[in-house]
């Protein structure tokens, strides 16, 4: 089973360029989440997909942060402008369905760096 | 919201002896308590967890405890390896759509 595949890996920018990152979640799996994770710390989630709705997006700075998914299937991660400390590790992960107890698989993350 | 307090933030132990990480959470309503081992450069993955109905439950080398009264759960791996280096994050997790919300991590380091 392919695992969850995300793109860039890495990626160097200016404060006040834009990024976007890219997701494929497991196939059939409803669930989608983006989480940050500054080093040092554990991964912060930013949006939760529920196949192509959000369910939540508390923690996403909306002012700068935006995300989608559409068809229910790959997602995009979008930061404009960036700023520096948004420096962080950008974590896609995807699970079978939500309201169920079930675990969550991780792909490998995009390291983002502002400079 | 949800917050979880992970100790110790770094762990050094011989090759053979155990290790054990604590954790604390703040909502009773979560329900759901895994455990994730994160090698560099790589994301996240689950090694073990539990749920509320249950106080204990074993993996081999790997075991994990929950006190839901003091809010407290603990990994507890036996017969480190060196391949057990890596840094380990608890979890909690609960509502309808099982937001989960992560510790502060645990840098593990098993001297040969």
């Amino acid at each position: 089973e392919a695992g969850v595949a995300q793109s860039p890996r890495y990626k160097i920018i200016e404060k006040r360029q834009s990024v976007a990152f890219w997701c494929n979640p497991i196939s059939g799996h409803a669930t989608l989440y983006w989480y940050q994770q500054i080093l040092g710390q554990g991964p912060k989630l930013l949006i939760q997909f529920q196949n192509n709705g959000v369910v939540d997006d508390s923690q996403l700075p909306k002012d700068r942060f935006s995300a989608e998914r559409l068809k229910g299937v790959d997602s995009t991660l979008k930061i404009q402008p960036a700023k520096l400390e948004d420096s962080a590790v950008y974590l896609c992960a995807s699970s079978f369905s939500p309201g169920l107890v079930n675990e969550q698989f991780f792909g490998p993350g995009t390291r983002l760096t502002v400079l | 919201g949800e917050n979880v307090e992970q100790h110790p933030s770094t762990l050094s132990v011989q090759e053979g002896d155990s290790a054990v990480i604590k954790c604390t959470y703040s909502d009773s309503a979560s329900n759901y308590f895994p455990w994730y081992k994160q090698e560099l450069g790589k994301g996240p993955q689950l090694i073990i967890d539990i749920r509320s109905n249950v106080g204990e439950k074993k993996d081999q080398r790997i075991a994990v405890t929950l006190n839901k009264t003091a809010k407290h759960f603990s990994l507890h791996i036996t017969e480190t390896q060196p391949e057990d280096s890596a840094v380990y994050f608890c979890a909690a997790s609960g509502g309808g759509y099982q937001k989960v919300t992560f510790g502060t991590g645990t840098k593990l380091q098993v001297i040969p």
